[in-house]
């Protein structure tokens, strides 16, 4: 079945400094979500790209979906002590029948020192 | 609403007790899902509603699971005769078709 890998599993930054994480899907995505989950919350959709190459931004942090729909990164530039959290990427496989059907990564945690 | 309830926020059941866990989407969310989420690891798919309709199930570990949708919106997630490996938090989520899911606070089972 479908895949979806993430790495790093952890990342530790100092506050101001820029991180990405990385996803790997074992098949071609029709798309990917991206969520944030705080420690002890619940998910938090983020953003959604459909279509190969796309690059979206909101405000620090940049989101792409890779040309042949497999891959994707966040990056956010100058962390702050409030990006703290567990981030997912979440894939929807292509030519699925379920359009429900999200396969989710393990996720990167990221904690940011002060 | 203003977002995805769910309820209870906590369980503890007995090994071999039955349990059920009820989800209030947001209103108008034709789509709702269920996850199932162990500690550390991301959220793993059980089910997915369109509607009342359950379009996917592929994602229940057994036939001790159980979901239902009867009138398109509240759901309920079923456990029968509940075992240790059951214990984990069961996510809800609801969303447009093919848009973002919104997902509740989620019930964390305990079984002992």
């Amino acid at each position: 079945g479908q895949q979806v890998m993430q790495i790093p599993q952890y990342q530790h930054v100092q506050e101001g400094e820029d991180f990405t994480t990385y996803c790997n899907s074992s098949t071609t995505l029709s798309n990917i979500q991206w969520y944030k989950q705080r420690p002890g919350g619940h998910p938090v959709f983020l953003i959604q790209l459909v279509k190969s190459g796309e690059v979206k931004k909101q405000k620090r942090l940049t989101f792409q979906f890779g040309e042949a729909k497999k891959n994707s990164s966040l990056h956010i530039t100058a962390t702050q002590t409030t990006d703290v959290g567990t981030y997912f990427c979440a894939g929807l496989s292509a030519g699925g029948t379920s359009y429900g059907k999200l396969t989710f990564g393990q996720g990167t945690i990221l904690t940011v020192h002060p | 609403g203003a977002g995805v309830s769910q309820s209870p926020r906590y369980k503890v059941a007995k090994r071999g007790q039955d349990v059920a866990l009820r989800c209030d989407p947001i209103s108008g969310h034709v789509s709702l899902f269920w996850y199932q989420q162990a500690l550390g690891q991301g959220p793993e798919f059980l089910t997915y509603f369109q509607n009342e309709a359950q379009l996917d199930k592929s994602g229940l570990p057994s036939d001790r699971f159980f979901a239902e949708r009867p009138e398109g919106s509240v759901s309920t997630l079923k456990i029968q005769r509940t075992q240790q490996e059951d214990s984990a938090v069961y996510l809800c989520a609801s969303s447009l078709v093919r848009f973002g899911q919104f997902f509740g606070p989620g019930t964390r089972l305990t079984v002992l």
